[in-house]
């Protein structure tokens, strides 16, 4: 099956630093990689998302990008505020058009220091 | 829109105790529901997924079941809790075809 591999487990910035969390998948057979944001004692919420169509997307100050070939992606967060601190997971669907598995990396823990 | 309920938000129950959470979602047919399981250690585990009535699979052994009486009702349950039972369980929802999945608000079970 497949697996996530994300890292790293904690990450630690100064407010106004870029951070980047990146995450590597098994299956070539994945074709979509969701991102999703936590935080403490919440659900997780989707914040972005792609295909395996397209290369990079990007929101405002979060921008995912996908290297099919190396079978990796990355969450791009610039200009990191306080509110952004949060547990981060990533996460690789597999499956046919009825049901895709998603599978979740292991979370990343950023803080954002004012 | 589409929304998800999920409850009770916390429960704490004994060793031993029978469990049920209830999921349910509104504004959607036929969606794929799944019940998810983050342990202390963050990660989300998948534990059951269901894309129709009555349709459940399984992703781990474990001391719970599900069921999905109803299209949008997914219920989780255990006759007998563990203390390896505790945790926090979400309920998440898909639209068929579609990729993303959306979290209910999460229950945080205590098994004392």
């Amino acid at each position: 099956g497949e697996n996530v591999e994300q890292h790293p487990s904690t990450l630690s910035v100064q407010e106004g630093d870029s951070a980047v969390i990146k995450c590597t998948y098994s299956d070539s057979a994945s074709n979509y990689f969701p991102w999703y944001k936590q935080e403490l004692g919440k659900r997780p919420q989707l914040i972005i998302d792609i295909r395996s169509n397209v290369g990079e997307k990007k929101d405002q100050r979060i921008a995912v990008t996908l290297n099919k070939t190396a079978k990796h992606f990355s969450l791009h967060i610039t200009e990191t505020q306080p509110e952004d601190s949060a547990v981060y997971f990533c996460a690789a669907r597999t499956g046919g058009t009825s049901y895709g598995k998603l599978t979740f990396g292991q979370g990343t823990i950023l803080t954002v220091h004012p | 829109s589409q929304t998800i309920h999920q409850w009770p938000a916390t429960l704490v129950q004994p060793v031993g105790s029978p469990l049920s959470l209830e999921c349910t979602v509104e504004g959607t047919s036929n969606p794929n529901l799944y019940w998810y399981r983050q342990a202390a250690g963050r990660g989300l585990q998948l534990l059951f997924y269901s894309v129709g009535i009555g349709q459940i699979s399984s992703e781990v052994p474990q001391n719970l079941s599900a069921s999905r009486p109803q299209d949008r009702q997914f219920i989780l349950s255990s006759k007998k809790l563990l203390l390896s039972d505790s945790g926090f369980y979400l309920c998440a929802w898909s639209v068929k075809g579609a990729k993303g999945a959306f979290f209910g608000q999460g229950t945080r079970l205590t098994v004392v």
